[in-house]
């Protein structure tokens, strides 16, 4: 089915490991996003890319790097994991046209850092 | 910073109403809007976008309205039903940050049989 796929769907890591959360779409999507959902906080943009090769930061990128060598591919690095780390993650992504096309989501990875 | 207001933060209605959720946003200079809807749980799913230059979408029983200059948006759920329960999410998408949407924390919504 055409979507966004995200796996793991559930980790849970000890702090100071490191993992990637990986997130791929087939609809030919120029724009990706990684979103973190916290109680109260909504969503909030980590980092995002906007065609192979480029990305940039979002609002909350510290202690997480992202690449994307190919359009369908867009993994989430966590490099040293903490506590704070815990939260849902989301990935997203988007048909260039900003204006004409909204996002579609992945289910989501819910991590644990203990 | 674009900051987005969803009100009220939980609703809780008997089957057959109808009901609206606002949702309220500071910066005007939007590509468009986007209403979601979470289930416990789950992903987002979009129910409905709005772009800047519309003022309504309409998607069954939904009905989503865009006033721009005064920053807000409604979302209208006609005859409630107990499958409406979920989390509902707007999100906003600014001229001058790409692709970059801002959320509200979002309405709670149950539906009473």
């Amino acid at each position: 089915n055409a979507g966004v796929t995200q796996t793991p769907k559930f980790q849970v890591l000890k702090t100071g490991q490191s993992m990637t959360l990986q997130c791929a779409q087939d609809m030919n999507h120029e724009y990706m996003s990684w979103y973190r959902q916290d109680p109260g906080m909504g969503l909030r943009l980590i980092h995002y890319s906007v065609g192979a090769g480029i990305t940039d930061q979002g609002e909350v990128p510290n202690g997480y790097n992202v690449s994307r060598s190919t359009t369908e591919d867009f993994p989430l690095r966590l490099l040293s994991a903490a506590p704070s780390q815990t939260s849902v993650y989301f990935c997203a992504s988007q048909k260039a046209g900003a204006a004409n096309y909204g996002y579609t989501f992945g289910s989501g990875t819910r991590l644990t850092v203990v | 910073k674009q900051e987005v207001t969803q009100i009220p933060a939980a609703l809780s209605v008997p089957e057959g109403e109808n009901l609206v959720l606002n949702c309220s946003f500071t910066d005007s200079a939007i590509y468009n809007l986007q209403w979601f809807r979470q289930d416990p749980g789950k992903g987002l799913t979009s129910l409905l976008l709005i772009q800047s230059s519309q003022r309504e979408q309409t998607s069954g029983r939904l009905n989503a309205s865009l006033d721009k200059s005064s920053g807000r948006s409604t979302l209208y759920i006609a005859a409630s039903q107990p499958g409406d329960s979920a989390t509902y999410l707007c999100a906003v998408n600014l001229e001058d940050t790409g692709n970059q949407f801002y959320f509200g924390t979002g309405t709670s919504l149950t539906v009473i049989p």
